[in-house]
C-alpha cells in the first residue's frame, strides 16, 4: 500500500462548481499535512498547511480526519485558473511524502 | 516567488555520465531537501541536509550524493547515470524550528539521460 494515496482524476468540472479531493495516508504518526498545486512542467507551490483539524483560505478549505486517516481539499466557486494537479503530502519522517496527485480541469 | 533557485534549468546527459545540480535556498532557511519527480508521479524524497549534514535519506542508491555549504546552498550529484534517472529534480528549502515546517520548492532541473 502506498503511504499517501490520491485519486488521479481527472476531475472535469464547470466554472463555479465546488469540487473536493481526498487523500489517504498510512502513517498514523504523521503530524502535519500539506496541499501543493502543480502546474504542468512547473514546481509544486504550497497551497495550504494542515496541522490540526483544518484550515481555510478564501475559496479553499482543507480538513484533516485523523480517525480515518485522510485529508480533504475543497475548492468553492472553481475558476479556470484552478486547473492544475493537486498534490497532498505528509511529513512522517522529516521529509514530505507525496501522493501522485489529482488532476483538476475546470471548463468554461 | 519562493526565492529558491536551481541550476541548470535543463540538462541532457548520456548513460554512465555524472551530473551535478545546484540549489540556492530561500534567505533565512537552514534546510534543503532534494526530490525526484518522474512524469505522472509525485516527488520522491532523495535526501535532506541540515547544517551541512545529511539529515535523512529516501530509498535512493549511494550514487545519489549531496552537499550543503555554509551559506545553506546545496548540490545533488548523481554518478553512473541510468536512463531511469530522467526526471525533474526539485530542491526545497525550509526553516526547521520545531515539528511543523513548510517546504518551498525551486523551479527544478529537468534531466534527460539518453
Amino acid at each position: 500500500r502506498k503511504e499517501v494515496e490520491q485519486d488521479p482524476g481527472p476531475f472535469n468540472v464547470p466554472e463555479g462548481a465546488t469540487v473536493a479531493f481526498n487523500c489517504t495516508y498510512s502513517n498514523s504518526a504523521s503530524q502535519s499535512f500539506f496541499w501543493y498545486r502543480q502546474d504542468c512542467r512547473k514546481e509544486p507551490k504550497l497551497l495550504m498547511s494542515v496541522y490540526s483539524s483544518g484550515n481555510e483560505d478564501g475559496r479553499f478549505t482543507a480538513q484533516l480526519n485523523r480517525a480515518s486517516q485522510y485529508i480533504s481539499l475543497l475548492i468553492r466557486d472553481s475558476k479556470l485558473s484552478d486547473s492544475a494537479t493537486y498534490l497532498c503530502a505528509d511529513t512522517g519522517r522529516r521529509a514530505l511524502t507525496f501522493g501522485s496527485g489529482t488532476r483538476l480541469q475546470v471548463q468554461p | 516567488e519562493t526565492g529558491v533557485t536551481q541550476s541548470p534549468t535543463h540538462l541532457i546527459k548520456t548513460r554512465g555520465q555524472q551530473v551535478t545540480l545546484r540549489c540556492s535556498s530561500q534567505s533565512g532557511h537552514n534546510t534543503v531537501s532534494w526530490y525526484q519527480q518522474a512524469l505522472g508521479q509525485g516527488p520522491q524524497f532523495i535526501f535532506q541536509y541540515y547544517r551541512e549534514e545529511e539529515n535523512g535519506r529516501g530509498n535512493f542508491p549511494p550514487r545519489f550524493s549531496g552537499l550543503q555549504f555554509p551559506n545553506y546552498s546545496s548540490e545533488l550529484n548523481v554518478n553512473a547515470l541510468e536512463l531511469d534517472d530522467s526526471a525533474l529534480y526539485l530542491c526545497a528549502s525550509s526553516l526547521v524550528t520545531g515539528v511543523f515546517y513548510e517546504q518551498y520548492f525551486g523551479p527544478g532541473t529537468r534531466l534527460t539521460v539518453t
